[in-house]
């Protein structure tokens, strides 16, 4: 089935600096890759997606990379606020599992 | 438009136990997950319900079981309850685009705790 790793599972950046999370995927079938954004005591919530057919989406201070040869995707924040602050997750839609396979999280803390 | 509504908020059950939980969908969304949360870890896929129908299981042992109403509400039921249950319980909904997966918008969760 489907495995997704990301990294690094902890980030701080002071605020207005950028901050990286990177996701790889096991699973050459799949072709959706969402990010949710994760605050204490809520459920996920969905920050930005992006298909396979697509290498890049962006949405004001969000953006997403997708490499398909190389099996990896990434979310990058610019000009990041002490509100970005939350555990962040990846995950990837594959269509011969018919499932969404999230990563282990990416706690990301913007200190003031 | 009312979001995706989760209830109890919190549960504490003994092992050996069954336990209920209960997921209201989105307005207009037909098709229901469910995930297991643990503390510190990325949601597990359990379930999915589409139409009254499981559309889709993870790697959970029949012991966790679902439903899903005619108006798309859904039920996830534990049978038998043991130790490593404890976690948050997630319930996603989404609405239907031919051909594409659909985006999945989450519910606050259901913390269960079994002693």
């Amino acid at each position: 089935g489907e495995n997704v790793e990301q990294h690094p599972s902890t980030l701080s950046v002071q605020e207005g600096d950028s901050a990286v999370i990177k996701c790889t995927y096991s699973d050459s079938a799949s072709n959706y890759f969402p990010w949710y954004k994760q605050e204490l005591g809520k459920g996920p919530q969905l920050i930005i997606d992006i298909r396979s057919n697509v290498g890049e989406k962006k949405d004001q201070r969000i953006a997403v990379t997708l490499n398909k040869t190389a099996k990896h995707f990434s979310l990058h924040i610019t000009e990041t606020q002490p509100e970005d602050s939350a555990a962040y997750f990846c995950a990837a839609f594959s269509g011969s599992a018919r499932q969404l396979t999230f990563g282990s999280g990416t706690q990301l803390t913007v200190l003031p | 438009e009312t979001g995706v509504t989760q209830s109890p908020t919190h549960l504490i059950k003994t092992r050996g136990q069954q336990v209920t939980l209960r997921c209201s969908s989105q307005s207009g969304h037909n098709t229901v997950s469910w995930y297991q949360q643990a503390l510190g870890q990325g949601p597990q896929f359990i379930f999915q319900y589409y139409r009254e129908e499981e559309n889709g299981r993870g790697n959970f042992p029949p012991r966790f079981s679902g439903l899903q109403f005619p108006n798309y509400s859904s039920e996830l039921n534990v049978n038998a309850l043991e130790l490593d249950d404890s976690a948050l319980y997630l319930c996603a909904s989404s609405g239907t685009r031919r051909g594409l997966h659909n985006e999945q918008f989450f519910g606050p969760g259901t913390r269960l705790t079994v002693l």
